[in-house]
Formats: C-alpha cells, sequence, structure tokens
C-alpha cells in the first residue's frame, strides 16, 4: 500500500504571504509509461465536499486560481498558496492514484489566517 | 451542469445493510469511472471503491473489501453502494465522485464530488 503524509498538521499564514505543503508518498508514484506523477491535490471547506486543484502533481484544474501550484516528483510534492487569501482557509489533501486497487489521500493540512 | 445527489443514508444497527444511491447528470455517465469516497466525522478522507464506466472493473479498499458492493445503472445514470455487515467505523459521511477524464478502467483523480450522504453505524 502506498502511505501518504502531509505536513505541517497545520499553518497559519498571513494574507497576502505564502503558504506551502508537503506530501510525501512511501513510494513512488511516477508512472514510468506516461511519466506523469500520479499525484492530485484537494481543498475541503467546512460543510463542503472537497474540490479538486491540482493533478499529474502541477496541472491545474479549470477555473483554479494561479496562486495556487503544485511541483515536486517521485516521492516528494508540495502545494503551495503564493499570496493568500480569505477564502483559501480550508483543509488541503493530497491524494494518489498510481494504482485503481487503492486510492490513498494524505491526512490533510489545516491552512487558517494568522 | 455536472450534478451528483447522493441518497440513502441514515443510521443503521451494526450488522445491518444499507444501499446508498448517486444520481448523476449534466455529463455521459456511462463513459466515466465512478467512486466513492468516505469522511468520518472530523477526519480525513478514505477511498472506498470505485467502478469503471463499463462496470467491468471494480475495487475496494481492504477495509470494506467483502462487505461492500459497487455497481451502476448506466441507464438510469446511477451509482450505488451497497453496504453489509456495517460497523461503528464505517461511520462517515460518504461522498460520490467522478472521474475527471475518460479512461478505459479508472483514471483515480476526482473532479466533481456529490455533497455526500451521512452514514450512522450505532446501536
Amino acid at each position: 500500500d502506498i502511505v501518504m503524509t502531509q505536513s505541517p498538521d497545520s499553518l497559519a499564514v498571513s494574507l497576502g504571504e505564502r503558504a506551502t505543503i508537503s506530501c510525501k508518498s512511501s513510494q513512488s508514484v511516477l508512472y514510468r509509461s506516461n511519466n506523469k506523477n500520479h499525484l492530485a491535490w484537494y481543498q475541503q471547506k467546512p460543510g463542503q465536499p472537497p474540490k479538486l486543484l491540482i493533478y499529474w502533481a502541477s496541472t491545474r484544474e479549470s477555473g483554479v486560481p494561479d496562486r495556487f501550484s503544485g511541483s515536486g516528483s517521485g516521492t516528494d510534492f508540495t502545494l503551495t498558496i503564493s499570496s493568500l487569501q480569505p477564502e483559501d482557509v480550508a483543509v488541503y489533501y493530497c491524494q494518489q492514484y498510481y494504482s485503481p486497487s487503492l486510492f490513498t489521500f494524505g491526512p490533510g493540512t489545516k491552512v487558517d489566517i494568522k | 451542469e455536472v450534478q451528483l445527489l447522493e441518497s440513502g443514508g441514515g443510521l443503521v444497527q451494526p450488522g445491518g445493510s444499507l444501499r446508498l444511491s448517486c444520481a448523476a447528470s449534466g455529463f455521459t455517465f456511462s463513459r466515466y469511472a465512478m467512486s466513492w469516497v468516505r469522511q468520518a466525522p472530523g477526519k480525513g478522507l478514505e477511498w472506498v471503491s470505485s467502478i469503471s464506466g463499463s462496470a467491468g472493473s471494480t475495487y475496494y479498499a481492504d477495509s470494506v473489501k467483502g462487505r461492500f458492493t459497487i455497481s451502476r445503472d448506466n441507464s438510469k445514470n446511477t451509482l450505488y453502494l451497497q453496504m453489509n455487515s456495517l460497523r461503528a467505523e464505517d461511520t462517515a459521511v460518504y461522498y460520490c465522485a467522478k472521474d475527471s477524464v475518460i479512461v478505459v478502467v479508472v483514471a483515480g483523480w476526482f473532479d466533481m464530488w456529490g455533497q455526500g450522504t451521512m452514514v450512522t453505524v450505532s446501536s
């Protein structure tokens, strides 16, 4: 099984400042056949379902503000919010989709305003 | 507009059964794999099960294998989750989620989610 970990568990950032979330997988999610990292990021606000932000580790979903960016490869990934806005307060999850027999999510990182 | 609407949740005793439904609209349902993802109260997301567009392939988390069955009726644009032998640890909001792209089996990242239906397993 691929285990996903995230750090930190929570962070508080001032408005307009950068927020950085780390996600690590217990094994590589880089698929050789397509040379893509099978890693997605979601945002979940209280009382709402998750919303897809990033897939293939760095491709922004349509309509997602460009202050959200994803990077990394293999086992180490990062979600960056370049300039935190009030509406970005949420829990952020990474997810690997390397194997259809077991997709797994990270435990989540809560982002608040400092 | 793509919409997913779950139903069928409720309170059930340990060992009991429930069937969840997810009515889809706004896209060609049969062309996309679908999944169930759950979230226990105050906890993170847990993938439960996925099914290909044709229903020819199904996948389950170890925690539900042998107890839950995913299925779909493409003529009714509806996804199902039959849950048997329910346990307290199955208590969660259950979301149905749509694959982002059309693939032969399951892509595994989800561009649309329903609002969820709550399942509570308690005596």
